[in-house]
């Protein structure tokens, strides 16, 4: 059965220093989702694309986050320089159409500790 | 804007019980889809039923069923005959607009006790 998958599955840095988080969605996917749950709560939208390009990332912190998917197919959310308060779930997930019913297949998530 | 509000932080129900979680969104578009998704621990999330706003029939899937009350922007989960394996985070979630943009919850720890 096809899944969404990401790498790596926790990772622990320094704060200040950088991390990367690779997500590959479901073969066909279109849409692309990056979620952060911070524990205890919901997953929030930090961007979504649809093919290469991205249709919201108004809640991404643009000042040290940044993600790309540059061939439509699997992608990257980066943060440079990490701090403590970045500590969460970084979850991915992909859907088949850009439709308000296409169901969401999610990752199992990269968990981040910043120490 | 579009809000998910999930006011039970925690249930606990007995197993073969009956246990409903609450949801209440709020939202301008008029078409619109509502989802719960379950999260159990250590594992990915995956939907558990959905529902559009524009059917009047109440979703159901096995021994998972929804309230869809409209007018009231309430949208709650009833789960039958309870399993431990049901024992998760339930998020509810709401997909609005063309973009097809997620909303979540802050979810439902459920405890299922013996």
């Amino acid at each position: 059965e096809a899944e969404v998958a990401q790498s790596p599955r926790y990772k622990i840095t320094e704060k200040s220093q950088a991390v990367a988080f690779w997500c590959d969605p479901i073969s066909g996917h279109a849409t692309l989702y990056w979620y952060r749950q911070i524990l205890g709560q919901g997953p929030e939208l930090l961007v979504q694309f649809q093919d290469e390009s991205v249709v919201d990332d108004s809640q991404l912190p643009k000042d040290r986050f940044s993600a790309e998917r540059l061939k439509g197919v699997d992608s990257t959310l980066k943060i440079q320089p990490a701090e403590l308060g970045d500590s969460a779930m970084y979850l991915c997930a992909s859907s088949s159409r850009d439709r308000m019913n296409t169901e969401a297949f999610f990752g199992q998530g990269t968990r981040l500790t910043v120490v | 804007a579009q809000t998910v509000t999930q006011s039970q932080p925690e249930m606990s129900v007995q197993e073969a019980e009956t246990v409903t979680l609450s949801c209440t969104y709020d939202t301008s578009e008029s078409d619109y889809y509502l989802f719960w998704y379950k999260q159990p621990p250590s594992r990915q999330m995956i939907l558990v039923i959905r529902q559009e706003a524009y059917k009047q029939q109440n979703a159901t899937e096995n021994r998972f069923s929804v309230n869809f009350q409209k007018a009231a922007k309430s949208f709650s989960l009833k789960i039958s005959d309870s399993q431990l394996g049901d024992a998760a985070m339930y998020f509810c979630a709401l997909n609005t607009g063309t973009a097809s943009k997620l909303t979540f919850g802050t979810g439902t720890r459920l405890q299922v006790t013996l």
